[in-house]
């Protein structure tokens, strides 16, 4: 599985949009993005997931550069409740379908 | 609505105590389970995955092992805990036919003292 690269830590004005970056440039042409985030104290929640093209639902959407390289997931209007560690991990779709976590973004939502 | 239960909660242990924590899914069938541990200040590690009842994968030697006595059913145990075992363990489940989403448990908080 490709190794992906994320700050470790941001600040988001509650009511802003949230835009997390995620640098994936080994990633190959099977391997999805997926992103993740973990509440303190929770287990981790799916957010989204990709392989090429721009993805968007409910809670977020998502960014993928046109040589895959890098992603960015947004979050439209950031609450106090979105302050999370949040993960990007890419890794080919399959019946095992193991995840990888890294050490994420601590993204802090301020009022 | 399918519903994964971890307990216990919390669990205080000493050292070279036995171990035992169990994970159960409702409303799915024939599900993927897996076991994480998160250790103080670091990543989620993955410890063991199943893909079928005595179906166990490990991902990392240690002291733990893990069994899938029933389809919905996941225990992670030890025969005697070391202080590095101390952390948040977490257990997820993915149906089989779907390629993305993994659910997590409210997780339990182990400290070997």
């Amino acid at each position: 599985d490709a190794k992906t690269t994320q700050p470790p830590s941001m600040d988001c004005a509650e009511g802003r949009a949230a835009n997390l970056p995620c640098n994936h440039s080994t990633i190959s042409g099977n391997e999805y993005v997926y992103w993740y985030r973990q509440i303190h104290s929770q287990g981790p929640q799916y957010i989204i997931h990709g392989l090429k093209n721009n993805e968007t639902n409910e809670m977020a959407s998502l960014i993928i550069t046109e040589d895959r390289k890098s992603s960015t997931l947004i979050l439209p209007h950031a609450t106090l409740r979105d302050t999370a560690v949040y993960y990007c991990i890419v890794r080919v779709g399959g019946s095992n379908y193991k995840l990888t976590f890294g050490k994420g973004t601590l993204l802090t939502v301020n009022p | 609505s399918q519903t994964i239960h971890q307990w216990p909660a919390t669990l205080v242990q000493p050292v070279g105590s036995p171990l035992s924590l169990e994970c159960t899914v409702e409303g799915t069938s024939n599900p993927n389970l897996y076991w994480y541990r998160q250790a103080a200040g670091r990543g989620l590690q993955l410890l063991f995955y199943s893909v079928g009842i005595g179906q166990i994968s490990s991902e990392v030697p240690q002291n733990l092992s893990a069994s899938r006595p029933q389809d919905r059913q996941f225990i992670l145990s030890s025969k005697k805990l070391l202080l590095s075992d101390s952390g948040f363990y977490l257990c997820a489940w993915r149906e089989q036919e779907q390629s993305y989403e993994q659910y997590f448990g409210p997780g339990t908080r182990l400290t070997v003292t």
